[in-house]
């Protein structure tokens, strides 16, 4: 256990929908990261909050957005689905203290199916 | 910008063997570099990383990685596989300043055969 908690587990809706998926990251950290795995695009990072602040943005649809919040915790908005947004998105976290090559610790992940 | 390529997307070895899982990667700057692991319906777990110092690194489930910098490679390996080695095998890069965002490789998917 990580101790990075993602709800929900799984995700199933149809195209056009918008959907939001939430991460807790470990006690104490205050960067979080949210990546896509998808079958034809591989791992891919999507976008970094640090302290409630975006902090690095990747390869992210404008369909797509995130915020965290003051609790640390984060949200991912996903809208006007496309069946090529079906993937496992996964959140990760970090202390963000910018020490030298901090472990990014990942949570399980959202399963998303868009139909 | 920096790239990773995992050549093997699978791996089937039998069990009580050694195994080395390849990752190349290619960076303009200096980098740390990271294996994950997936089991199964789960998250990435961190088994082992390199950041500067001794080129050898040892992780955990007796897992070790060469850092080879004249090569730009990453060779996972581990002397004798189990059953419960069974997963999938990721190599990531991240630069070592600025950007914290990891770039991963396409994966590797070790079968172990009884």
């Amino acid at each position: 256990d990580s101790g990075v908690t993602q709800t929900p587990k799984h995700l199933i809706t149809a195209t056009g929908q918008r959907v939001t998926l939430r991460c807790s990251p470990r006690s104490g950290d205050l960067s979080v990261y949210w990546y896509q795995q998808s079958l034809d695009q591989g791992l891919q990072f999507l976008i970094q909050y640090y302290n409630g602040e975006e902090r690095a943005k990747g390869n992210i649809l404008e369909r797509f957005s995130a915020q965290q919040f003051p609790d640390l915790h984060s949200e991912l908005n996903l809208s006007s689905l496309e069946l090529g947004d079906s993937a496992l998105y996964f959140c990760a976290s970090s202390g963000g203290s910018l020490a030298v090559g901090e472990t990014q610790y990942f949570g399980p992940g959202t399963r998303l199916l868009v139909l | 910008a920096q790239s990773v390529t995992q050549l093997d997307s699978q791996v089937p070895v039998f069990e009580e063997a050694p195994v080395e899982l390849r990752c190349n990667y290619s960076s303009s700057v200096s980098v740390y570099l990271f294996w994950y692991v997936q089991y199964p319906n789960q998250g990435l777990q961190l088994l082992l990383k390199y950041l500067s110092g001794s080129t050898l690194v040892k992780g955990i489930n007796g897992f070790e990685a060469e850092f080879n910098k004249s090569q730009t490679s990453f060779h996972l390996r581990k002397p004798s596989v189990h059953i419960s080695d069974t997963a999938e095998y990721f190599c990531a890069v991240r630069s070592n300043f600025g950007n914290e965002k990891l770039t991963f490789g396409t994966g590797t998917r070790l079968t172990i055969i009884p």
